[in-house]
């Protein structure tokens, strides 16, 4: 099973600042990873998919990168809809998900 | 566009069953397989495994073997998740979420959740 390892847990901003969350993989996935966004009582959205390929409607304030084994998802400036838990998965494999980092506000 | 409803809220007792539907719209349900994601209380996503709806062939995660059943009915455009012999441990929110791509397992949309509560 490929194991995924999200950081930070939880990341401290403000609006306006920048976000950068890391998803560390067990084995090579070349570029098979997405990552999603999740607010609470809500279900997850997918944001970037191909590890820098952004899902439609998604602003481009969100950009992703990274490939093998490293991978990040930056949020060029935090508004304020932006604070919310986001997953990586991999579908290199049997899909799995990282264990989420939680953005919240400072 | 593009949407999956699920059905609503369970609260069952141990050791009883439960079926949670997914209704898709929007697009050609058997051209995508249809993935099924657990999310305990406080929990992350935990991936169950998927069913290919143009053949009707479930694939499923470890750990969901036995209890857990996919299963389709293509003319409503449904897919199904039944779990026999309920735990408390299987109170969780269970989504449904579409693949993309035959090829390759991203997950988009996803329904809304039911959530199912397990307790005597």
């Amino acid at each position: 099973e490929i194991v995924l390892t999200q950081s930070p847990g939880t990341l401290s901003l403000s609006p306006g600042e920048r976000a950068t969350l890391s998803c560390r993989v067990s084995q090579s996935v070349s570029s098979y990873l997405a990552w999603y966004q999740q607010k609470p009582g809500q279900a997850p959205r997918l944001l970037m998919y191909g590890a820098s390929n952004r899902a439609t409607g998604i602003p481009d304030r969100f950009s992703g990168s990274g490939s093998g084994t490293d991978f990040t998802l930056t949020i060029s400036r935090l508004e304020p809809e932006d604070f919310a838990v986001y997953y990586c998965q991999q579908y290199g494999s049997s899909p799995s998900f990282g264990q989420g980092t939680k953005v919240e506000i400072k | 566009q593009v949407q999956l409803e699920q059905s609503g809220s369970e609260l069952k007792k141990p050791g009883a069953s439960v079926k949670v539907s997914c209704k898709a719209s929007g697009y050609t349900f058997i051209s995508h397989g249809m993935n099924w994601v657990r999310q305990a209380p406080g929990q992350g996503l935990e991936w169950m495994g998927w069913i290919n709806t143009n053949t009707g062939n479930p694939t499923y995660a470890q750990g969901f073997t036995g209890r857990f059943v996919f299963s389709l009915d293509t003319s409503v455009s449904t897919a199904y998740l039944q779990i026999s012999s309920l735990k408390a441990e299987d109170t969780a929110v269970y989504y449904c979420a579409r693949r993309v791509v035959t090829a390759l397992n991203w997950f988009d949309p996803w329904g809304q959740g039911t959530l199912v509560t397990v307790s005597s």
